[in-house]
């Protein structure tokens, strides 16, 4: 089945750093992938959508400045949250999108567990 | 508005018992519904993903009904297992070119004792 990864899977850094998730498709091609973040006991919230070789589009509230998308092949996107502050804490997940099924399914990555101190 | 409603919100049952979680929509125009199994600090794992002419489907001991008409959806877990303890996320896709067109419920908790 089609398999999504992240990198790292957890990080701990202190605020006013920045840091960069990857986000890959290990066996599909994927031109459009989303990012999402979960804070705890709630459910994933859309931040951004990630296409492959253009401008990524954010959702109403979510700063491109700070969360930085680069989708730069059809197998990689990569989050960078920049300046990062302690209510950036929380957990990021990214999906990819497998054209080749019926539905478009998307299918998520384990997500990484972002701590800023 | 579109959104997608879960119940319970949590729930314990004991190991080998059967449980139902719900899902009601309000999501317009109707793509398709899926479950999702998200264990704590991971990405959630696809289940079932039905259509609107499709009223049930299965994965082993997962069952997923789909009443298009009430726009209500169950998930019925049999025999359950310690390791069934996870999130349960009810997602709902609109029928929508270009962006990201899922709607996520809040999802259910369930918690399997021995």
């Amino acid at each position: 089945g089609a398999v999504v990864s992240q990198h790292p899977s957890w990080v701990i850094c202190k605020s006013g750093t920045s840091v960069k998730i990857e986000c890959r498709s290990l066996d599909f091609q994927a031109t459009t992938m989303f990012w999402y973040r979960q804070f705890p006991k709630q459910s994933l919230m859309l931040m951004a959508t990630s296409n492959e070789g253009s401008k990524a589009t954010y959702e109403q509230g979510v700063e491109k400045d700070k969360f930085l998308i680069n989708h730069a092949s059809l197998t990689l996107s990569t989050l960078t949250v920049t300046s990062a502050h302690p209510e950036d804490s929380s957990f990021y997940i990214c999906s990819a999108v497998f054209l080749a099924t019926s539905y478009n399914e998307q299918f998520f990555g384990p997500g990484t567990r972002l701590t800023v101190l | 508005k579109n959104q997608v409603e879960q119940s319970p919100q949590s729930l314990i049952i004991l190991e080998g018992k059967n449980c139902t979680l719900q899902c009601n929509y309000t999501v317009s125009p109707f793509s398709n519904l899926r479950w999702y199994k998200q264990d704590t600090g991971r990405g959630p794992v696809s289940l079932t993903i039905m259509t609107f002419s499709e009223n049930t489907k299965s994965n082993g001991r997962y069952t997923a009904t789909l009443d298009a008409d009430t726009k209500q959806s169950s998930l019925h877990i049999t025999a359950s297992q310690l390791s069934d303890s996870a999130s349960y996320i009810c997602v709902v896709s609109a029928k929508r070119a270009g962006a990201n067109n899922l709607f996520f419920g809040t999802g259910t908790r369930l918690t399997v004792i021995p």
